[in-house]
């Protein structure tokens, strides 16, 4: 089992919809939560971080993290074309070793 | 302006050259990191530093090496280049804080031929 996992995808939606991206972690210890957003051929950009349980807005994006189920979720409120990308969800452990630990990916196609 | 410079940002180079792919950053980071990335697949760490003269190796058995000399120089080195090391090359950096992030370079696409 991996440390973090999500689904591939590719996940699509139309435009103005909502994107519902999920990530699952098996490390307890892990404190603190992020999702990137990568376009094709570019470098992993921050979007969003979470430490705590609840929700996190910020524009269109809101983070969801609950720890005791160990998800971590990412909505994008009314999506549109230019969304188009894979989703990274990563975790940061503790202050030790390699502490950011990414998963896979969730490839998500916003549609016209 | 803080940030975190790649150079070159594309590169493509012959069967047994030397190169070295460096890397920036003007944020006063002590955590400092080397992904490698092929196309649609996941990010794989090859080296870290949590600060000067310090270095690891990742997760990811990589034929580079990498120096930590100054706190915001973090170059990584192929002694002789392969076409298997073909692949994105991405640095990244972080301040060990509470709320510690990772922030990324703009990447080394890296073609050996």
């Amino acid at each position: 089992q991996k440390e973090v996992e999500q689904n591939s995808g590719p996940l699509s939606v139309p435009e103005g919809a909502i994107a519902s991206l999920n990530c699952t972690y098996s490390d307890r210890v892990s404190q603190s939560f992020f999702w990137y957003r990568q376009y094709s051929g570019k470098s992993p950009e921050l979007i969003m971080s979470i430490y705590s349980n609840g929700d996190k807005e910020d524009g269109r994006f809101t983070a969801q993290l609950n720890k005791a189920s160990q998800y971590v979720s990412l909505l994008i409120r009314d999506s549109q074309p230019s969304d188009s990308a894979t989703y990274l969800c990563a975790i940061r452990r503790d202050n030790y070793g390699q502490n950011f630990v990414f998963g896979p990916g969730t490839r998500l196609s916003v549609l016209p | 302006e803080a940030d975190i410079y790649q150079t070159p940002r594309y590169l493509v180079i012959g069967t047994g050259k030397k190169i070295t792919l460096e890397c920036s950053q003007t944020m006063g980071h002590d955590k400092m990191y080397w992904y490698q990335q092929d196309p649609g697949m996941e990010l794989h760490l090859i080296h870290y530093s949590y600060g000067v003269n310090s270095t690891e190796k990742g997760d990811l058995s990589s034929e580079s090496t990498v120096s930590r000399i100054r706190t915001e120089h973090f170059p990584l080195t192929l002694e002789s280049a392969r076409p298997s090391h073909t692949s994105q090359y991405l640095c990244a950096s972080s301040e060990q804080t509470t709320n510690e992030k990772l922030f990324f370079g703009s990447g080394t696409q890296l073609s050996v031929l």
